[in-house]
């Protein structure tokens, strides 16, 4: 079966434009979550959708946008890059009940990898 | 807030030795899940195991054990007999039973197994 997966892997931008990453889940899984990690550090939270709904938000500006698709695919949009938006966007998809209780642990995809310069 | 410490930024050890990766955290949660994930050079990050806090049992798995006190808010990990192939940033983390699945992570602990 197929893991999470990213596109594109890598990507380099300049600072003011805009970037969209894109994240398909393990198959079943129904909810979709990105982090941040800036290199050196643990992965920041940024959003995390479930059933094309957002579930959570973390400290980002609003710069920081995310959807779901009716195919629990996801996008995640960065307007207005700066410098600090330099990092790797790491997505994680994951199970929940209809409780809204996960059924189990995230699974991580491999990464993109934007540099801003 | 919860709040994840790996104060071990770097680990070497040579190859066969036993080496305990230190987590503590904090949250005034009572239900939460706590986790280890690998992260080799490749970037993506591999799960290793889940917690839940009403289960204190420590547990193994081949190589691997971990140790859960939640009277310390401790979750340690413990590698027995390194190899070369462990070598990684190792992250702790944790998540809160409801609500979003957020996992706040430690800062990573960089492990080197020299041969």
């Amino acid at each position: 079966d197929a893991g999470v997966t990213q596109s594109p892997t890598h990507l380099i931008k300049t600072r003011g434009q805009h970037v969209t990453l894109r994240c398909s889940p393990i198959s079943g899984h129904k909810s979709v979550s990105w982090y941040q990690q800036v290199l050196g550090q643990g992965p920041q939270f940024i959003f995390q959708y479930y059933e094309k709904e957002e579930r959570g938000r973390g400290n980002f500006p609003d710069r920081f946008s995310a959807r779901q698709f009716p195919n629990y695919s996801s996008e995640l949009n960065v307007n207005a890059l700066l410098l600090g938006d330099s990092a790797l966007y790491l997505c994680a998809s994951s199970a929940f009940t209809s409780g809204g209780a996960p059924v189990n642990e995230q699974f991580f995809g491999p990464g993109t990898r934007l540099t801003v310069l | 807030a919860q709040k994840v410490t790996q104060a071990q930024t770097e680990i070497s050890v040579v190859e066969k030795e036993d080496v305990t990766l230190d987590c503590v955290y904090e949250t005034r949660d009572t239900t939460y899940y706590l986790f280890w994930y690998k992260q080799p050079p490749s970037g993506e990050l591999v799960f290793l195991i889940r917690r839940n806090s009403f289960d204190e049992q420590n547990e193994i798995s081949g190589r691997y054990s971990w140790n859960f006190q939640k009277s310390t808010s401790s979750f340690n990990f413990t590698i027995t007999a390194s190899q070369v192939v462990d070598s990684a940033v190792y992250f702790c983390a944790l998540s809160l039973i409801q609500g979003a699945q957020k996992l706040v992570f430690g800062q990573g602990t960089r492990l080197t197994i020299n041969p």
